[in-house]
């Protein structure tokens, strides 16, 4: 059956580094998405993205964040400059429509940043 | 504000007891879907509600979405530790496909 990976399963880095989070969506789905769930909280939409370009962000998706999809296959999420508050689990998902059908998640990248 | 509030938040009951979890909000919505995540998981879809006043039934799970489309409710038939974990309703939110969850459920069924 196909699904969403994500790499790396868990990362640790210190404040003030870069991170790249990876994802590989299902092959024949249109949609992206990245969320964010920080520990014991709900999952939160960080940016939506079609068509290679963002289709929507949330206010948590500020300039230290970006996306790519560089290769037609990776759909990478990218944080500039790691903060303690930026410690979560980073969810990767998608889908073929637009505003219906299953949104098909990814395991979770888990991020720790000391 | 929340755009889905669900209730309760938390709730620990023992194998074989009957549940209801709730997803309520003041917008209305054209469908309205519930999700349930395990520990070190991402969500998985349950199902898709659309019509107002629509029961879905899956197993021991029922699902029923209001009849103004505001409000869906989970219900859990003879609970067993394997429905353990977070049970989130969710709701497309704008033209760009984003789905928006409430904060969830945590379904504890104790042995």
């Amino acid at each position: 059956e196909p699904e969403v990976t994500q790499t790396p399963s868990h990362q640790v880095t210190q404040m003030g580094q870069e991170v790249i989070l990876r994802c590989v969506p299902i092959s024949n789905h249109l949609y992206f998405y990245w969320y964010r769930q920080i520990l014991g909280q709900k999952v939160e939409f960080l940016v939506s993205f079609y068509n290679n370009e963002i289709s929507e962000k949330s206010e948590i998706f500020d300039d230290q964040f970006s996306v790519e999809r560089p290769d037609g296959s990776n759909f990478t999420l990218k944080i500039r400059s790691t903060k303690l508050e930026d410690s979560a689990m980073y969810f990767c998902a998608s889908k073929i429509e637009a505003n219906t059908g299953e949104l098909f998640f990814g395991e979770g990248s888990r991020l720790t940043v000391l | 504000t929340q755009l889905l509030e669900q209730s309760p938040q938390f709730l620990s009951i023992q194998e074989g007891e009957n549940l209801t979890v709730y997803c309520n909000s003041s917008s209305v919505f054209s469908s309205l879907q519930w999700y349930r995540q395990e520990p070190g998981e991402g969500p998985v879809l349950l199902v898709t509600v659309v019509t107002g006043g629509e029961v879905k039934k899956l197993k021991r799970l029922t699902f029923q979405f209001g009849d103004a489309r505001k409000d869906s409710s989970l219900h859990i038939t003879a609970a067993q530790p394997g429905d353990t974990g977070l049970y989130l309703c969710a709701v497309f939110y704008n033209q760009g496909g984003k789905l928006i969850f409430g904060q969830g459920t945590e379904l504890s069924v104790k042995p």
